[in-house]
């Protein structure tokens, strides 16, 4: 089945630690995003990427890095300079560049910050 | 930023009734956008509607857009518990090709 996968679901980190989320599709699109949700929140724009080794900064970058290495894999990694990280993490992805048209959304990974 | 804001927050209706709920955005739009998420998942497309359009359906779905007024709404017809969920609309400011930009969502509870 095409898709995107994302892992762990849940994640418990310590502060002042490293944490790296995982996206992966197989669905060939070349535009992946990450989006963060807070609770009876909308979704907001982290970052995002429109083509391999290419990515650009989100409406809230600031504590989150990115990589674009392979075409199915975007990898999130939240940097212990991100005040607030708990948070419900969300990967989409669409076709390709300048598309217009729907996101195509992971189930999600949930992480708390003990 | 939000660029959609959803109307009513929070929803709850009897199982067979109508459920309606409104966004309102701010810039100009190549189309719009309505989701859905159930609880502690991710979120599924419903609909498209492109600024040309004035209104669309799909099975119990319609949506309706109004770009002079920078407002769409979201109506489901028969409503089932099935359709307890989460509803956000989303744009692209601007029509450029990054990120879709949500709203706040309308909770919808339907009672049985």
């Amino acid at each position: 089945d095409g898709g995107i996968t994302q892992s762990p679901k849940y994640l418990f980190r310590k502060e002042g630690q490293n944490v790296t989320l995982s996206c992966e599709q197989n669905l060939n699109h070349d535009a992946m995003y990450w989006y963060r949700q807070d609770p009876g929140q909308g979704l907001r724009l982290i970052y995002y990427s429109q083509i391999v080794n290419d990515f650009q900064k989100g409406d809230i970058a600031e504590g989150y890095s990115v990589s674009r290495e392979k075409k199915e894999s975007f990898p999130l990694t939240v940097t212990s300079a991100q005040k607030n990280p708990t948070a419900f993490y969300l990967c989409a992805s669409t076709p390709f560049q300048g598309n217009t048209g729907e996101l195509f959304f992971g189930e999600g990974s949930r992480l708390t910050v003990l | 930023s939000q660029q959609g804001e959803e109307d009513p927050q929070a929803l709850s209706i009897q199982e067979g009734e109508n459920a309606t709920m409104n966004c309102s955005y701010k810039t100009s739009i190549n189309n719009l956008q309505w989701y859905r998420q159930n609880s502690g998942r991710g979120l599924v497309h419903l609909i498209l509607i492109r600024s040309n359009e004035r209104e669309k359906h799909s099975g119990r779905l319609r949506v309706t857009l109004d770009t002079s007024k920078k407002s769409s709404s979201l109506l489901i017809t028969a409503s089932r518990a099935a359709d307890t969920a989460s509803y956000f609309c989303a744009t692209r400011p601007g029509g450029g090709a990054d990120g879709l930009t949500f709203g706040k969502g309308t909770h919808l509870i339907i009672q049985p």
